[in-house]
C-alpha cells in the first residue's frame, strides 16, 4: 500500500521570503501523479500544483515549484516570495494512475505566515 | 461556473440516526468521491464512483454508504451515527481517466452527540 509521510507539523516564514514544505511517499509503482493541495480555514481544499512521475521536469505554478526526485520518493513543495494569503494546511497526496483512484494523503503542514 | 456543493455545511445530528449528506457537481464528472478528514490522518477515502449506479468502498467504508442515480449527485448516508463518524467531510470529482485532478467540495462538519 502507498504512504505519503508529511513530517513538518508547522513551519513559519516571514512575508516574502521562501519556504520548502517536505514530502516523501512509499510505492511499488511507477506510474503515479503527485499533489500539493492548500486547506485554508474556509475548509476548502484547493489544487496547488500537481506532477506526473514519468515526467522528469519539475511542475510549476506562478509562486509554487516542486523538486521531485523520483528515487528517492521525495515531492518538496517551494513557496516563494510567501503571501499572508498562503497561511494554510497543506496535504500532499499521491494517485495511481492503474485504474485505482484512491488519493492518498499525508497528515499536512500548517504554514504560518509572519508579516 | 461550474462547482461542486455540499449541504447541510454544518450538521448535529444524535448516535443512532440516519444521516444523508448531499453533494452535487456542475461539471458532468464521471467520478465522484466521499472522503472524511480527521486530526492526525489526513483525509481518507470512504466511497467512490466511476459512473451511475457505479459505487466502490474506500478504506473507511463501514457504516457509510451511498448510492449514485445521476451523473450529478454522489449522496452519503450513515445509517446509524456513532460518535465515531463525528468529522469533516469533503466531495469531491474528476472527470475520467488520465491526468485530471479531483476537485473538492467545501466540506460538512458533521458531529454525532
Amino acid at each position: 500500500a502507498q504512504t505519503v509521510t508529511q513530517s513538518q507539523p508547522e513551519m513559519s516564514v516571514q512575508e516574502a521570503e521562501t519556504v520548502t514544505l517536505s514530502c516523501t511517499y512509499d510505492t511499488s509503482e511507477s506510474d503515479y501523479y503527485l499533489f500539493w493541495y492548500k486547506q485554508p480555514p474556509s475548509r476548502q481544499m484547493i489544487l496547488v500544483i500537481r506532477q506526473e512521475a514519468y515526467k522528469q521536469q519539475n511542475a510549476t505554478e506562478n509562486r509554487f515549484s516542486v523538486n521531485f526526485q523520483k528515487a528517492a520518493k521525495s515531492f518538496s513543495l517551494k513557496i516563494s516570495d510567501s503571501q499572508l494569503g498562503d497561511a494554510a494546511m497543506y496535504f500532499c497526496a499521491y494517485r495511481s494512475n492503474f485504474g485505482n483512484e484512491k488519493l492518498t494523503f499525508g497528515t499536512g503542514t500548517r504554514l504560518t505566515i509572519i508579516p | 461556473d461550474a462547482e461542486i456543493t455540499q449541504s447541510p455545511r454544518h450538521k448535529i445530528t444524535e448516535t443512532g440516526r440516519q444521516v444523508t449528506l448531499a453533494c452535487h457537481q456542475t461539471w458532468n464528472h464521471n467520478n465522484m468521491f466521499w472522503y472524511r478528514q480527521d486530526l492526525g490522518h489526513g483525509l481518507r477515502l470512504i466511497h467512490y464512483s466511476y459512473g451511475v449506479h457505479d459505487t466502490n468502498k474506500g478504506e473507511v467504508s463501514d457504516g457509510y454508504s451511498v448510492s449514485r442515480s445521476n451523473t450529478e449527485d454522489l449522496p452519503l448516508t450513515l445509517e446509524s451515527a456513532a460518535s465515531s463518524q463525528t468529522s469533516v467531510y469533503f466531495c469531491a470529482s474528476r472527470r475520467g481517466l488520465g491526468t485530471d485532478t479531483q476537485y473538492f467540495g467545501p466540506g460538512t462538519r458533521l458531529t454525532v452527540l
